[in-house]
Formats: structure tokens, sequence, C-alpha cells
């Protein structure tokens, strides 16, 4: 019963390059979160998607992040143009359509060091 | 929005003493809180949560209380050990959604001494 998988585990980018994270929720989940955590912070909400569709993306930077969770394939987090305040860890968490839909499984983060 | 404070940021307990953190909610719709256990360079893991429709879940060692009229929901240790050090948060569900959306606490560094 594979949990959460999150690739990679650790992503060093130069400024103004993209950093491309991915998420890959357990099996027969639907839902996917993705958080960021900051050194010494708790987790903040960034985006929340199902399958094809974005529903709540309000914790979400206007500029230079976006996200996706095609029909096929891992959820992805993308960064354009990094800069140094974006180095955090971001987790993504799943959880199923049935049951207790509010239960969140994460995975084990991806650290971005932005140099 | 929701607001999610947590006390303390930091807590020193020795082996065997019980451990108390709470945390203070903004928003009343919120139905749904969950506490998080993280290890040093580990993901969250879920430990225990609570609906709104209780004012308290035990599991072992580990409760929860929910106090909705004052909006303010905390974990309790009993008989703490070692591995029970780690940065533990709590977590509010946005009121008014149908899905997961969670506010967390600034986190709690529970240190139990041997």
């Amino acid at each position: 019963n594979a949990g959460v998988m999150q690739n990679p585990r650790h992503l060093v980018r130069r400024r103004g390059q993209e950093a491309r994270l991915r998420c890959s929720p357990m099996k027969g989940h639907s839902h996917v979160y993705w958080y960021r955590q900051l050194p010494e912070e708790g987790l903040k909400f960034m985006v929340y998607l199902q399958k094809e569709n974005i529903i709540d993306e309000s914790g979400m930077p206007k500029e230079r992040f976006s996200a996706e969770f095609p029909k096929e394939g891992p959820s992805i987090l993308r960064i354009q143009q990094v800069v140094r305040g974006d180095s955090a860890a971001y987790f993504c968490a799943s959880s199923s359509s049935s049951g207790s839909r509010y239960e969140q499984f994460f995975g084990p983060g991806t650290r971005l060091t932005v140099l | 929005g929701e607001n999610v404070e947590q006390h303390p940021s930091t807590l020193s307990v020795q082996e065997g003493d019980s451990a108390v953190i709470k945390c203070t909610y903004s928003d009343s719709a919120s139905n749904y809180f969950p506490w998080y256990k993280q290890e040093l360079g580990k993901r969250p893991q879920l430990i225990i949560d609570i609906r709104s429709n209780v004012g308290e879940k035990k599991d072992q060692r580990i409760a929860v209380t929910l106090n909705k009229t004052a909006k303010h929901f905390s974990l309790h240790i009993t008989e703490t050990q070692p591995e029970d050090s780690a940065v533990y948060f709590c977590a509010a569900l946005t009121g008014g959604t149908s899905y997961g959306k969670l506010t967390f606490g600034q986190g709690t560094i529970l240190t139990v001494h041997p």
C-alpha cells in the first residue's frame, strides 16, 4: 500500500531557473493538496486540485507558481524564475473522495533550495 | 479567513510526565481539527483528529478536547516517552468548504527528556 510519493526529495536551483515538483497521491485518492513550509514555520495551504481541475488556488502566489493534476500522471507544482524566497519544503497531501474526505495523508516533501 | 494560534512554541517535559498543547481558531464554521506530528526532516503524520460534533476523543496515550464555544482545542499526551519528541501541529478545516483546506498552527517543539 504505497503512500503519497513525491519527487525529487531535494532540488537545488539557481535564481531564475524553473522548479518542477511531482506528487503521486495514494492509490484511490483523487484529491491533492499542496502546502509550503518555510524553515521553522507551519504549513501554509497553496492549492487544492482534483483530476484535471484546480478547485482552490487561494494560497498560491499570483505570479510564477502554477499547479496541475492531469488525467494521467502525477500532480505537478511548477515554479518559474525561482527566487531565494522560494526556498522551502513543499508537501503534497492526498485524500479520498469517499469516507473521511477531510483526512489528508502527506508525502515526504520536496526540499527546494534556491542558490 | 481562518487563523489558528498554537501555544506553547516549545515544551520540555520529563519522561512519564504529561504534555498539553493548546490551539485557538477564528472561524466558527470550522468543523474538523486534526493534529500532526512531524519528526525532523520527515513528513507530517496524522496522529488524531476530532470533529465538531464531539467534545473529546482518545487513542491510547493521546487525547484531544474541543470547546466549540470558546473556539479552542487541545492535545494531551500522557506518560510521555522520548520517541514522542517532535514538532506537533494543530490545524483547523476552513469552514464553508466541502474539502480539506487546512489552516495550521505555528507548531510546538516537544522535547521529552529520559
